[in-house]
């Protein structure tokens, strides 16, 4: 597979489960980012990773827990969510950090919490 | 704070004719310029960018867009638009210095008529 993929591409859950989000980047970039996207509203950054280092948390809740084990892998871990979380997760890559680095994204997944 | 303002919220063009999507922001010197593509069931695809120089910017697909620092815009345009344009299209703009982090409009869903 090539670009940015992402697994599964649709969930439900209730709010007392936990589920993980996968992304995976077959570009060699070293920069990876979560965005939330919801109906209506703009793209919400919710974390970034570089080199496997988290550089930023976007003052997310903690029932979001990012994984970075290397640079081609990216995880979402959810737990206890409530259905104003609902949204499409997107996932992100870029070369490096930098304001003039494209960001190559994955088709998201859809998150529906009951 | 930067900002980005997409005043359209739906755009109908019928199938040939000319497109125009407006974008402005606000910061106080010229960021980074980008438009993106979302088409259905999919992530985000850059479809061009401005960083400095020719204020006519061409991009993939038949798109460009052009900067004009007097109106802080950056609107995008095709002559011709082709029914597999329907999308969802997206403004972001980042300052032009540092790890800043890309700012997105609320986006502009484009709808194309036979």
């Amino acid at each position: 597979e090539t670009g940015v993929t992402q697994t599964p591409r649709h969930l439900v859950m209730g709010m007392t489960n936990k589920k993980s989000l996968k992304c995976e980047q077959h570009l060699g970039h070293n920069a990876m980012y979560w965005y939330k996207q919801s109906a209506k509203k703009p793209l919400e950054l919710m974390f970034v990773y570089n080199f496997k280092e988290q550089t930023e948390n976007n003052s997310v809740p903690s029932r979001f827990s990012p994984e970075c084990p290397n640079s081609s892998h990216l995880f979402l871990h959810l737990h206890t969510l409530q259905p104003e979380d609902s949204a499409l997760y997107l996932c992100a890559s870029s070369p490096s950090l930098g304001g003039s680095e494209t960001q190559y994204f994955g088709p998201g997944t859809r998150l529906l919490v009951l | 704070a930067q900002s980005v303002t997409q005043p359209d919220i739906h755009i109908t063009v019928s199938e040939g004719a000319s497109l125009e999507l407006r974008c402005n922001y606000s910061y106080g010197a010229t960021p980074y310029l980008f438009w993106y593509v979302q088409s259905p069931g999919q992530g985000l695809q850059l479809l061009l960018k401005y960083f400095s120089g020719d204020t006519l910017v061409q991009g993939i697909k038949g798109f460009e867009a052009e900067f004009k620092r007097s109106q802080s815009s950056f609107n995008l345009r095709k002559p011709s638009v082709h029914w597999s344009d329907a999308a969802e299209y997206f403004c972001a703009v980042v300052r032009n210095f540092g790890n800043e982090k890309l700012t997105f409009g609320t986006g502009t869903r484009l709808t194309i008529i036979p």
